[in-house]
């Protein structure tokens, strides 16, 4: 199956720093990738959907300005959680897809976050 | 509302001890049903995608069938590596590329 890369792995930062996230395809150029966030014991919930050269569309109630998605190139998707607090600490996975709207999805490795 | 409801939520099970762990789901147009599996601490790996009733796919020790309102996965002679979370997810036909998962189930196999 094709490859995403998500980088870093974990990650520990103090209250009020900001974090950076990225998520690339190794082979395949993907023109959406989406970002999720999954709780201890829970499934995936999906936080927003990004598209190469456009704005990202959030799913309703995640705070656009809170995490900034950036979709710059067709293998290159960021995810920067701004002045980061506690309760943002997750782990957060990429997924990205070869083609338009069929197919499935595949995912990174996953970002452990954890916010002092 | 799309709504994809996965059963048992954990299953414990002997090595060689086969079974099968459910996913229900409720979707206007169903456009892929997809298997996943993961591993604690790690992104989900694919398994298998599922797109019309009757269809069956086969993989190793496991396989998956769907029908109209559920699918099954069923794990024959599961050995303790097969312990992971499964997690199923649907594609509904006007949500893009999008996938609403289910909760998963935890599968432990002992040896």
């Amino acid at each position: 199956g094709a490859v995403v890369s998500q980088h870093p792995s974990r990650v520990i930062c103090k209250s009020g720093t900001s974090v950076k996230i990225e998520c690339r395809s190794l082979d395949f150029q993907a023109t959406t990738m989406f970002w999720y966030r999954q709780f201890p014991k829970k499934s995936l919930m999906l936080m927003a959907t990004s598209n190469e050269g456009s704005k990202a569309t959030y799913e309703q109630g995640v705070e656009k300005d809170k995490f900034l998605i950036n979709h710059a190139s067709l293998t290159l998707s960021t995810l920067t959680v701004t002045s980061a607090h506690p309760e943002d600490s997750s782990f957060y996975i990429c997924s990205a897809i070869p083609g338009p709207n069929t197919g499935e999805l595949f995912f990174g490795e996953g970002s452990r976050l954890t916010v002092l | 509302e799309d709504q994809v409801t996965q059963s048992p939520e954990a299953l414990r099970l002997q090595e060689g001890e086969s079974s099968s762990l459910n996913c229900s789901y409720t979707v206007s147009g169903l456009r892929g049903l997809f298997w996943y599996r993961q591993d604690p601490g790690k992104g989900p790996e694919f398994l298998f995608t599922l797109y019309s009733a009757g269809e069956e796919k086969e993989k190793e020790r496991l396989k998956a069938t769907l029908t109209k309102k559920e699918s099954f996965l069923h794990i024959t002679a599961p050995k303790p590596e097969d312990s992971a979370t499964y997690l199923c997810a649907v594609r509904q036909e006007t949500s893009g590329s999008r996938l609403t998962f289910g909760e998963g189930t935890q599968l432990t196999v002992n040896p």
